[in-house]
């Protein structure tokens, strides 16, 4: 298996574009988290889906975000617009049932300016 | 809600030398908990896992990790570190809702 793939590795845009974070979880993993990494706040999840729904999204920091999961070998994450503060690694991580390890991706560095 | 706490932001010991690295938990449940590696520039790689049953935990790379309830603790250990383990280490606990909360996590340094 190829594992988790995140695309792009990395990402820079100017304040106020719109950017789409992508992934793709291990085939048969019913669950699916994006969580955002900066030095300041540590890892942060912002949203899981079990089954391509969404369950809990109170980790979304405010109406720019968004993610979706029109099946289950897909997922975006948009911010929309950027702003600075957004720059971080964001992560895709899967598992197969909710009790299992995470499995993660390489992440996405995402620079706003 | 759930929390975890690493107490130690960054951890130096020299090659050879054994090394543990501390976890707390809050949870009002049975807790699942994992140990998770990440080097620069990749993903959190897991380390190990405890569900149930015996307390002390084997995992990858010659690690282990003890369970201790009356503590809350799930403190990760290895007799002999190689420079290679230099990383960043992430201590999480998982609900049974699904959701993972981790630590803010321990950066190893390893000394020749």
């Amino acid at each position: 298996d190829a594992g988790v793939i995140q695309s792009p590795r990395h990402e820079v845009t100017e304040m106020g574009q719109e950017v789409t974070l992508r992934c793709k979880p291990i085939s048969g993993h019913d669950y699916l988290f994006w969580y955002r990494q900066t030095m300041m706040r540590g890892l942060e999840l912002l949203i899981y889906f079990n089954n391509n729904v969404p369950i809990d999204d109170s980790g979304m920091p405010e109406d720019r975000f968004s993610a979706k999961m029109p099946n289950a070998s897909f997922s975006t994450l948009k911010i929309q617009p950027s702003e600075p503060r957004d720059s971080a690694v964001y992560f895709c991580a899967s598992n197969p049932d909710r009790n299992s390890p995470l499995h993660f991706g390489n992440g996405t560095r995402l620079t706003v300016t | 809600a759930q929390s975890v706490t690493q107490p130690d932001i960054h951890i130096t010991v020299s090659e050879g030398a054994s090394l543990e690295l501390r976890c707390n938990y809050s949870y009002g449940a049975t807790p699942y908990l994992f140990w998770y590696v990440q080097s620069p520039g990749q993903g959190l790689q897991l380390l190990l896992k405890y569900f149930s049953g015996d307390t002390l935990v084997q995992g990858i790379k010659g690690f282990e990790a003890e369970f201790k309830r009356s503590q809350s603790s799930f403190n990760l250990r290895k007799p002999s570190v190689h420079w290679s383990d230099a990383a960043e280490y992430f201590c999480a606990v998982h609900t049974n809702a699904g959701k993972s909360t981790f630590g803010d996590g321990t950066t190893l340094t390893v000394k020749p």
